[in-house]
């Protein structure tokens, strides 16, 4: 079964350092998601990404971060002055279609990132 | 931002058991989605409803929508120790681009 794959799967970095990281959605999905989940806290939608831009962001999704489709399979997340409290598993997801057809997220297993 | 929040925060029940959470929302939606998470692991889909919909199964689990009360129970039969994880509920607000608001979960544990 075709599944969403992430890269690292543990991520330690020091402040102020600029991190990337990785997610290969499945193949025939269109649209793209990045979620985060602190440590015993929620999940939390980040940004959603369609036809090469974002569909839409949350507030937390700052300057500090961006996404990009650099070919046809990665999906990256880049956050570029890490703070100590981007220290959370984040989450990558896609989907076959969106809007009123309402089609499920198939999500990676996640990256966890721990900046020090 | 429309949240799910779930309710209770922990279960812990016998095997064999029935498990239900609930979840509440506060905003018209375009459907409702239920995912389990082991810990430290990703997320795992069991169910979408749509918000025309009122019940769905899948298995052991059972999910009800109820958008006048704008709540959704997942009720989990014949629970085994392999369902012990967290569960969440997550919404997708009309018009919106299919972005998901996660509640806080439901921690269950289930005994053997």
């Amino acid at each position: 079964e075709p599944e969403v794959t992430q890269t690292p799967s543990h991520q330690v970095t020091q402040m102020g350092q600029e991190v990337i990281l990785r997610c290969v959605p499945i193949s025939n999905h269109l649209y793209f998601y990045w979620y985060r989940q602190i440590l015993g806290q929620k999940v939390e939608f980040l940004v959603s990404f369609y036809n090469n831009e974002i569909s839409e962001k949350s507030e937390i999704f700052d300057d500090q971060f961006s996404v990009e489709r650099p070919d046809g399979s990665n999906f990256t997340l880049k956050i570029r002055s890490t703070k100590l409290e981007d220290s959370a598993m984040y989450f990558c997801a896609s989907s076959a279609h969106s809007g009123i057809s309402s089609y499920e997220q198939y999500f990676g297993p996640g990256t966890r990132l721990t900046v020090t | 931002s429309q949240q799910g929040e779930e309710d209770p925060q922990a279960l812990s029940i016998q095997e064999g058991e029935n498990a239900t959470m609930n979840c509440s929302y506060k905003t018209s939606i375009n459907n409702l989605q239920w995912y389990r998470q082991n810990s430290g692991r990703g997320l795992v889909h069991l169910i979408l409803i749509r918000s025309n919909e009122r019940e769905k199964h899948s298995g052991r689990l059972r999910v009800t929508l109820d958008t006048s009360k704008k709540s959704s129970s997942l009720l989990i039969t014949a629970s085994r120790a392999a369902d012990t994880a967290s569960y969440f509920c997550a919404t997708v607000r009309f018009g919106d681009n299919n972005d998901m608001r996660f509640g806080a979960g439901t921690r269950l544990t289930v005994k053997p």
